[in-house]
């Protein structure tokens, strides 16, 4: 059984770019949550999805957006990237919404 | 609004001491409260769960305690090992939702001393 990947590890843009991140949910998973961790901060709820449908989102604008492919592979996307984007982002699988939540190591986006 | 703190945001401890990590939330409509350990440059490790109609559950050298009175999380590590050292989270997620947003606090930096 694999855990929760996500691709790529590091990322360094240009503020006003956009940038997408993926995720592989682990497997028997068909739910996958995104998440915001600035430096030295908890995690921050961006959105869930639950069979390739938002399922709830969090206090972000809509320039932060997702997917959720048939095999429950995930995508975050960000549209006009600021300074205040940078972070490690993080997505979490789990087996059903309300499910435990098993997060992969992170994407660190460095908007510059 | 909803939200999650910690009392300590840093905790020393020898190895071989028992840790006890707090937590304070104000969401009364939280019935979900998870502890995460997160290591440098990794995603958050689950640790231990509770639920709202619990007030204690035991895992391997883990222990968390919940009093929803006062709105009080603990996290007890025994025999701290140096492997032990991470910042740990703890997490809610409000009750009645049909998705599972977990809210975090700002987290703990546990250190443990050989």
């Amino acid at each position: 059984e694999t855990g929760v990947t996500q691709s790529p590890t590091h990322l360094i843009k240009t503020r006003g770019q956009q940038v997408t991140l993926r995720c592989s949910s682990q497997s028997g998973h068909n739910t996958v949550s995104w998440y915001q961790q600035a430096l030295g901060q908890g995690p921050q709820f961006i959105f869930q999805y639950y069979r390739e449908e938002e399922n709830g989102r969090g206090n972000f604008p809509p320039r932060f957006s997702g997917l959720q492919f048939p095999n429950y592979s995930s995508e975050l996307n960000v549209n006009a990237l600021e300074l205040d984007d940078s972070a490690l982002y993080l997505c979490a699988s789990s087996s059903s919404p309300n499910y435990e939540q098993y997060f992969g190591p992170g994407t660190r986006l460095t908007v510059t | 609004g909803e939200s999650v703190g910690l009392h300590l945001p840093t905790l020393s401890v020898q190895e071989g001491d028992n840790s006890i990590i707090n937590c304070a939330y104000s969401n009364s409509a939280s019935d979900y409260f998870i502890w995460y350990k997160q290591e440098s440059g990794k995603g958050p490790q689950f640790i231990i769960d509770i639920r709202s109609n619990m007030d204690k559950r035991q895992g391997q050298r883990v222990t968390v305690l919940l009093n929803k009175t006062v709105k009080h999380l603990s996290l007890q590590i025994a025999a701290t090992q140096p492997g032990d050292s991470a910042v740990y989270f703890c997490a809610e997620r409000a009750g009645g939702t049909s998705y599972g947003k977990l809210t975090f606090g700002q987290g703990t930096i546990l250190t443990v001393h050989p």
